[in-house]
């Protein structure tokens, strides 16, 4: 099986700041990388696709990158909306799997 | 609108059965491979199982393989999660969830509100 490891865990920022977190593959996954926001008690909101590619209604300041086994998500200016876990989640092989989280707290 | 709708969660014990249902609304259902994620309180989330559209091929999370089936009724738009032997670890919220595109087996955009299942005596 494929495992997922992002970093940081955790991470504290303030709103205006730019942060990246990034999600490691065991194994190549090739471009078949996702990455959700999820808040508390709410459903998970799919952020990017393909790596790379900004889903539909996604504002423009949450970019991903990589490709292979080493992928990036940044924020480019933290608004108040974006503090939440992010998840890196592979679909290049099943049984697809998420990364452990990343919780983005307000410094 | 696309909508999906779990339902069939609930208190069941240890070593018990549960079959959970996702009905599916918005969209061609037969056209996407659909999935199961689940989530345990205050946990990350955890992805369980998936179907091809014409439920030919699944797939299955190492810890459910050989206790759930996953299945689907496309003249019902309906996707359900056969659940047996269940154990403690198996205590989440369940979310179905569509494939990115029609006939791309990529998780997706769409997902239920989820339904929860705990499995206690």
């Amino acid at each position: 099986d494929i495992q997922m490891t992002q970093s940081p865990s955790s991470l504290s920022a303030s709103v205006g700041d730019r942060v990246s977190i990034t999600c490691r593959a065991s194994q190549t996954i090739t471009s078949y990388l996702n990455w959700y926001q999820q808040k508390p008690g709410k459903v998970p909101n799919l952020l990017i696709y393909a790596a790379s590619s900004l889903q539909s209604g996604v504002p423009s300041r949450f970019s991903g990158s990589g490709s292979g086994t080493d992928f990036t998500l940044t924020i480019g200016s933290l608004q108040p909306e974006d503090f939440a876990t992010y998840y890196c989640q592979q679909s290049y092989s099943p049984p697809y799997t998420f990364g452990q989280g990343t919780k983005l707290e307000i410094k | 609108e696309v909508q999906l709708v779990e339902s069939g969660g609930g208190l069941v014990q240890p070593g018990g059965s549960l079959r959970l249902s996702c009905t599916a609304s918005g969209f061609t259902f037969s056209s996407y491979w659909m999935h199961w994620v689940r989530q345990a309180p205050g946990k990350g989330l955890v992805w369980v199982s998936r179907i091809n559209r014409d439920g030919s091929s699944t797939s299955y999370a190492d810890s459910v393989k050989g206790r759930f089936t996953i299945s689907r009724d496309n003249a019902k738009n309906t996707l359900y999660l056969q659940m047996n032997s269940l154990r403690a670890e198996d205590t989440a919220v369940y979310y179905c969830a569509r494939g990115l595109y029609s006939g791309d087996s990529t998780l997706g955009d769409y997902w239920g509100q989820g339904t929860l299942v705990t499995v206690s005596s």
